[in-house]
């Protein structure tokens, strides 16, 4: 699986909105963007998967570039339940074949200051 | 979303002694369910991968012996930690997939082995 770049962290402010970039300029034409994020002492929690158009759910929002190389999750009004880890991985669509893994990297520390 | 639960939350143990952790999908059938640990201030390691009714596939540097893995049926998955020491004190984490292809993590247990 392609690997992703996200920065180690940022400071966002309550209310407004978060975008958390990631970077994945390898990834191949069969591989899908998800994001997942853990807050504190919690297992990872899913939010969000595309492959190469824009996705929204009652979550976030998804922006993958035209060229597939890099993406942008948007969460629209931040709350400070919203402090947390954040991980862009990319993966092929699951099959017995291919493999189901999630590599997880560092992820993005998102902090939500009032 | 999907749901998964892990049971127990918290286990402490004595070195030497065996335990066992419980991974259920409770409203969706996981054909494939991971165990994960992650050790503080780390991302997750995946350990191993178990379709239903097949021996798990273990990572590299994973012992198999060591970390057995159940997957008897759709809904259950079981890690059992053999001769705990307290090297193999760690948040441990599994995950069902079933046929929409993502990955739900349960909320996790945190081992200690004194």
């Amino acid at each position: 699986d392609a690997k992703t770049t996200q920065p180690t962290s940022m400071d966002c402010a309550e209310g407004r909105a978060a975008n958390l970039p990631c970077n994945h300029s390898t990834i191949s034409g069969n591989e899908y963007v998800y994001w997942y994020r853990q807050i504190h002492s919690q297992g990872p929690q899913y939010i969000i998967h595309g492959l190469k158009n824009n996705e929204t759910n009652e979550m976030a929002s998804l922006i993958i570039t035209e060229d597939r190389k890099s993406s942008t999750l948007i969460l629209p009004h931040a709350t400070l339940r919203d402090t947390a880890v954040y991980y862009c991985i990319v993966r092929v669509a699951a099959s017995k074949a291919a493999g189901n893994k999630l590599t997880f990297g560092g992820g993005t520390r998102v902090l939500v200051k009032p | 979303g999907a749901v998964v639960s892990q049971h127990p939350s918290r286990v402490i143990c004595k070195s030497g002694t065996s335990v066992k952790i419980e991974c259920r999908s409770l409203d969706f059938q996981a054909t494939t369910m991971f165990w994960y640990r992650q050790f503080p201030k780390q991302s997750l390691m995946l350990m191993a991968t178990s379709n239903e009714g097949s021996k798990a596939t273990y990572e590299q540097g994973v012992e198999k012996d060591k970390f057995l893995i159940n997957h008897a049926s759709l809904t259950l998955s079981t890690l059992t930690v053999t001769s705990a020491h307290p090297e193999d004190s760690s948040f441990y984490i599994c995950s069902g997939q079933g046929a929409t292809d993502t990955q739900y993590f349960g909320p996790g247990t945190r081992l200690t082995v004194l």
